[in-house]
């Protein structure tokens, strides 16, 4: 059974670069039929895309978002990472990893998600 | 881009058929998904490709998708269906989510 989780500092100060990353488990980052993503949801709102990557490297970025966010994939320890850069407050939220696709049909949805991890931006 | 519109909220009486609608120009042309939502909880495919489930999901969940509305459609509501529910699509590189509807069982 595949499964997420989430790591990473929980108090990020403003101007800083936050780092997160998501473990996989119960199933290999490389496989072809899927992308691994990353999403938040600030208090009390929706959720937003921020990016998935590919095994190989291949990123899509929210365009919002693109000019503060770097993802990264470790293939040989099985989990992908995000770095969102210039935090403010605004970037307070819960941060999840999910598994996007399978693609091969033209699909892209999220059918397993990490538990989440709070991400608090604050002096 | 999709611009993806959904009522903040509905309300049901148990028993009842929940109808949670997702809006935007052409959605039909698209596939559409479904998540629900509980405080505190992690998102959850309810629905995928506009009508499939998930396995583990239960029947009275399913979904359409025509013209400029997508519809999740929740029959014989339960107490444990209140939760939030977003849609979600595929655009040009990009995860739409509409900003999603809070389900009330009355």
């Amino acid at each position: 059974q595949l499964q997420l989780q989430e790591s990473g500092p929980r108090l990020v100060k403003p101007s800083e670069t936050l780092s997160l990353t998501c473990a996989v488990s119960g199933g290999s980052i490389t496989n072809s039929d899927y992308y691994w993503g990353w999403f938040r949801q600030p208090p009390g709102k929706g959720l937003e895309f921020i990016g998935i990557i590919y095994f190989s490297g291949s990123t899509y970025y929210n365009p919002s978002l693109e000019s503060r966010v770097t993802m990264s994939v470790d293939t040989s320890k099985n989990q992908f990472s995000l770095s969102l850069g210039s935090v403010t407050a605004a970037d307070t939220a819960v941060f999840y990893c999910a598994r996007v696709g399978p693609f091969h049909i033209g699909y892209y949805y999220m059918g397993v998600w990490g538990k989440g991890t709070t991400v608090t931006v604050s002096s | 881009s999709y611009v993806l519109t959904q009522s903040p909220s509905v309300s049901v009486a148990p028993g009842q058929t929940a109808r949670v609608t997702c809006g935007a120009n052409n959605i039909g042309s698209k596939s559409v998904h479904w998540y629900q939502q509980k405080p505190g909880q992690a998102p959850v495919l309810v629905v995928y490709g506009d009508t499939d489930r998930p396995s583990g999901i239960p029947e009275r969940f399913s979904g359409s998708n025509s013209g400029n509305t997508a519809t999740l459609i929740i029959s014989r509501v339960e107490a444990g269906d209140e939760a939030d529910y977003y849609c979600q699509l595929w655009d040009s590189g990009i995860v739409v989510f509409g900003g999603g509807t809070k389900l009330t069982v009355l």
